[in-house]
């Protein structure tokens, strides 16, 4: 069965460096999603992605982060100058067309800022 | 602003119990409800969808039922096994976003 894969499963990095956290989403589908979740808080939605643009974003979105799709099979997020609250488990997420359809989340990147 | 509220926090029940969980919403003008599992460390695993239009959905032992005009969605799990122990999040996806609002979990400990 097709799944959204991610890497790395787990980063860790200084204060202030960037990190690219990258997700392959399900070959056929459209429409992609980050979100993270912050240990021991709930799940929160960053940003959706569909016709290679930015369609929605959270307020948590700022202009820290930035997400592209580089080529016809990667998604990634990318964090400029991160911060120690950035830790957190970030998931990808990806679905096939109407709002009706199921979002398939990827195994998500614990991503650690010390 | 979609809130989405789940009880209870955690529970646990010896193996074989039939139990529900409950999941709240502030807003009805959703498009869809979805069941998630999350087992500890690690992603989402999609347990069941419910449209707006419908009123339940089952899978094996898994059964949710949504009513939408009272903000509310059950996940009813019969014969619960120890695998089963997880936490169990709901999240829906309201008519003005494509993103999903999640609750905060059920952490469920099935015990054998």
């Amino acid at each position: 069965e097709p799944e959204v894969t991610q890497t790395p499963s787990h980063q860790v990095t200084q204060m202030g460096q960037e990190v690219i956290l990258r997700c392959v989403p399900i070959s056929n589908h459209l429409y992609f999603y980050w979100y993270r979740q912050i240990l021991g808080q709930k799940v929160e939605f960053l940003v959706s992605f569909y016709n290679n643009e930015i369609s929605e974003k959270s307020e948590i979105f700022d202009d820290q982060f930035s997400v592209e799709r580089p080529d016809g099979s990667n998604f990634t997020l990318k964090i400029r100058s991160t911060k120690l609250e950035d830790s957190a488990m970030y998931f990808c997420a990806s679905r096939d067309g109407p709002l009706t359809d199921t979002q398939y989340f990827g195994p998500g990147t614990r991503l650690t800022v010390l | 602003k979609q809130e989405v509220t789940q009880i209870p926090a955690a529970l646990s029940v010896p193996e074989g119990e039939n139990l529900v969980l409950n999941c709240s919403f502030t807003d009805s003008a959703i498009y869809n409800l979805q069941w998630f599992r999350q087992d500890p460390g690690k992603g989402l695993t999609s347990l069941l969808l419910i449209q707006s239009s419908q009123r339940e959905q089952t899978s094996g032992r898994l059964n949710a039922s949504l009513d939408k005009s009272s903000g509310r969605s059950t996940l009813y799990i019969a014969a619960s096994q120890p695998g089963d122990s997880a936490t169990y999040l709901c999240a829906v996806m309201g008519y003005y976003g494509q993103n999903f609002v999640f609750g905060p979990g059920t952490r469920l400990s099935v015990l054998p």
